[in-house]
């Protein structure tokens, strides 16, 4: 299957700062990542969908301005927490599609735990 | 959003025994996947099972989809204390390509 990187794996900021995480699709070009978000003892919320090369589609109650997606190239999109509070420590989690011919398969990345002070 | 409920939310069994989880979803689906995720690890795909599909089997897991109930259950057979984890289920309805919807997990804990 396809390999999936997340950077940095683990980032501690204070309150107010900004965050980059970023994804990389390591041995196929992706042209949909998706970002998902994971509370502590809770199951993955889909974020948004990062399309290489278009502006990302965000889901219902997930602000755009301050989740900043940018899928600039096939293998990479990066997620941009502006303005971090102490509600957005969580879990993020990337995954790439490899629509095949019959299924749609999903390569997930490792994670990024966020925790803000 | 998420699909719906996974059943139980916890459960804890001793090695040897088998681990039954379920999981509900509410839409039409193409497939549904289920996953394991080790505390505050990334997911582990475990199998697919397709919307046409009715039973799949991958070495000691066991997958059942009932498209009219809207369920899925995932057997683990002789668990192991390695097969402690949260798991889920995920669907998709659209195209290829569109995101996962993940169920609210099941976290098995298995003692040696």
């Amino acid at each position: 299957g396809a390999v999936v990187s997340q950077h940095p794996s683990r980032v501690i900021c204070k309150s107010g700062t900004s965050v980059k995480i970023e994804c990389r699709s390591l041995d196929f070009q992706a042209t949909t990542m998706f970002w998902y978000r994971q509370f502590p003892k809770q199951s993955l919320m889909l974020m948004a969908t990062s399309n290489e090369g278009s502006k990302a589609t965000y889901e219902q109650g997930v602000e755009k301005d301050k989740f900043l997606i940018n899928h600039a190239s096939l293998t990479l999109s990066t997620l941009t927490v502006t303005s971090a509070h102490p509600e957005d420590s969580s879990f993020y989690i990337c995954s790439v599609s490899f629509p095949s011919v019959s299924y749609n398969e999903q390569f997930f990345g490792p994670g990024t735990r966020l925790t803000v002070l | 959003s998420q699909q719906g409920e996974e059943d139980p939310q916890a459960l804890s069994i001793q090695e040897g025994e088998n681990a039954t989880m379920n999981c509900s979803y509410k839409t039409s689906i193409n497939n549904l996947q289920w996953y394991r995720q080790n505390s505050g690890r990334g997911l582990v795909h475990l199998i697919l099972i397709r919307s046409n599909e009715r039973e799949k089997h991958s070495g000691r897991l066991r997958v059942t989809l009932d498209t009219s109930k809207k369920s899925s259950s995932l057997l683990i057979t002789a668990s192991r204390a390695a097969d402690t984890a949260s798991y889920f289920c995920a669907t998709d309805a659209g195209q290829a390509g569109t995101a996962l919807i993940f169920g609210k997990g099941t976290t098995l804990s298995v003692s040696s």
